[in-house]
């Protein structure tokens, strides 16, 4: 039984550019969130996607978007990247308005120069 | 919004003893609360979860965590610390009335808990 895997695990990208990142949930569930972790901190909630659709939003602006594909998988893209959104960009997997807990993949390290 | 403080950013025990890694949350109305710890370069794993009922929560690895309403804490407890137990713990809180406990969930920033041989 796969846990959740993520794609790339690393990545450089330049100033001013776009990045896709991607994330295949835990078989079973049919919920993803994104989180962005900063160095040194806990991680903060960008979005949650359920049914293909953005179903809850932290404070990111709208250069970070997703999507979700029909088979639960999805992607986090960040446009015009500035040099603060280095991060390990984490994705997590649950049942839809349950109490089971997030699962979460190992992470995207993204690293903007 | 809802808030979580995890006051201590290191905490040191010797194997053995008994460890405690403290947490405080701000929620509006009653609480989904949750343990994660996280080793270099990996995920966060999932230790345990208060949702409703008894106040003290086991989870895995032998740890367990104590839910105060009245202090508004959720602080980690094991009673005998092994040295494969060093690792970054986070604490983290969603409110109840979001309808999911795997909502939007807010973390702390994390404390290195070391013990030491």
């Amino acid at each position: 039984d796969a846990g959740v895997t993520q794609s790339p695990t690393h990545l450089i990208k330049t100033r001013g550019q776009q990045v896709t990142l991607r994330c295949s949930p835990k078989s079973g569930h049919d919920t993803v969130s994104w989180y962005q972790q900063a160095l040194g901190q806990g991680p903060q909630f960008i979005f949650q996607y359920y049914e293909e659709e953005e179903r809850q939003r932290g404070n990111f602006p709208d250069r970070f978007s997703g999507h979700q594909f029909p088979n639960y998988s999805s992607e986090l893209n960040v446009n015009a990247l500035l040099l603060g959104d280095s991060a390990l960009y984490l994705c997590a997997s649950s049942l839809f308005q349950s109490n089971s807990p997030l699962h979460f993949g190992n992470g995207t390290r993204l690293t903007v120069t | 919004a809802q808030s979580v403080a995890q006051p201590e950013d290191q905490v040191n025990v010797a194997e053995g003893n008994p460890l405690t890694v403290k947490c405080t949350y701000s929620v509006s109305g009653n609480p989904y609360l949750f343990w994660y710890v996280q080793y270099p370069n990996r995920g966060l794993q999932f230790l345990l979860k208060y949702i409703t009922g008894d106040n003290l929560v086991k989870g895995s690895y032998g740890f367990e965590a104590e839910f105060n309403k009245s202090q508004t804490s959720f602080h980690l407890k094991k009673p005998s610390a092994l040295v494969s137990d060093s690792a970054l713990y986070f604490c983290a809180v969603s409110p109840k009335e979001k309808g999911g406990g795997a909502d939007g969930l807010t973390f702390g920033k994390g404390t290195h808990l070391i013990i030491q041989p």
